[in-house]
């Protein structure tokens, strides 16, 4: 356990359905962020946060994506109008920002779209 | 883009040391090499890293060339708990510690 929280672990949602994930990073840490993975691939970075700034967005995210941390703690991905292409496992990882950089991840939230 | 290259797979006896090898020829002066392993349906979990010099922890060591261009993660005494992919990763000091995976080595540990 990392101390990253994420929900929920899974969600299987319809074609077309909205779906919003949350994520609690380790308390102290200002720097938070989502990544995508798919089967066979590394986790693809999507978007970060420091505090509730959101300082760096993927081409990745589309316009049917939006994440927020509003008070610069938790944060949620909500997915709009979900495509069968958008089924995949969304990971968060919080850093306190300096030192060495290591990301704490979540066990992350599997996402299937029918 | 990734900037590293590693092999797609790799088996290991169990009690024996496994070595991962990592190509990173363009890393540049300011650039750390991370390593992160991720076991099946977990998320990424850090292992170690290095800039210059090898380093060592109470997971494995790493072992970084002279001039840079490649590295080697060391499990001295894998066990059946350590069959994961593992990320060679090279980071950039700037970018807000973001991360760039590539499909890393699936290492197999068996009996």
């Amino acid at each position: 356990d990392t101390g990253v929280s994420q929900d929920p672990r899974h969600k299987i949602t319809k074609r077309g359905q909205n779906v919003t994930f949350r994520c609690d990073p380790i308390s102290e840490h200002n720097r938070l962020y989502w990544y995508r993975q798919t089967l066979g691939q590394g986790p693809e970075f999507l978007t970060y946060f420091q505090n509730e700034a959101q300082l760096e967005k993927s081409r990745l995210l589309s316009d049917r994506f939006s994440a927020e941390r509003p008070k610069g703690s938790f944060s949620t991905l909500e997915i709009q109008r979900t495509e069968q292409g958008d089924s995949a496992m969304y990971l968060c990882a919080s850093n306190g920002g300096v030192g060495t950089g290591e990301l704490f991840f979540g066990e992350g939230s599997r996402l299937t779209v029918l | 883009d990734a900037k590293t290259t590693q092999p797609p797979s790799m088996d290991c006896a169990e009690g024996r040391a496994a070595n991962l090898p990592c190509n990173h020829s363009t890393i540049s002066g300011n650039e750390y090499v991370y390593w992160y392993r991720q076991i099946h349906s977990q998320g990424p979990q850090y292992i170690i890293h290095g800039l210059k010099n090898n380093e060592t922890n109470e997971m494995a060591s790493l072992i970084i060339t002279e001039d840079r261009k490649s590295s080697t993660l060391i499990l001295p005494h894998a066990t059946l708990r350590d069959t994961a992919v593992y990320y060679c990763i090279v980071r950039d000091t700037g970018g807000g510690n973001k991360l760039t995976f590539g499909t890393g080595t699936q290492l197999k540990v068996e009996l």
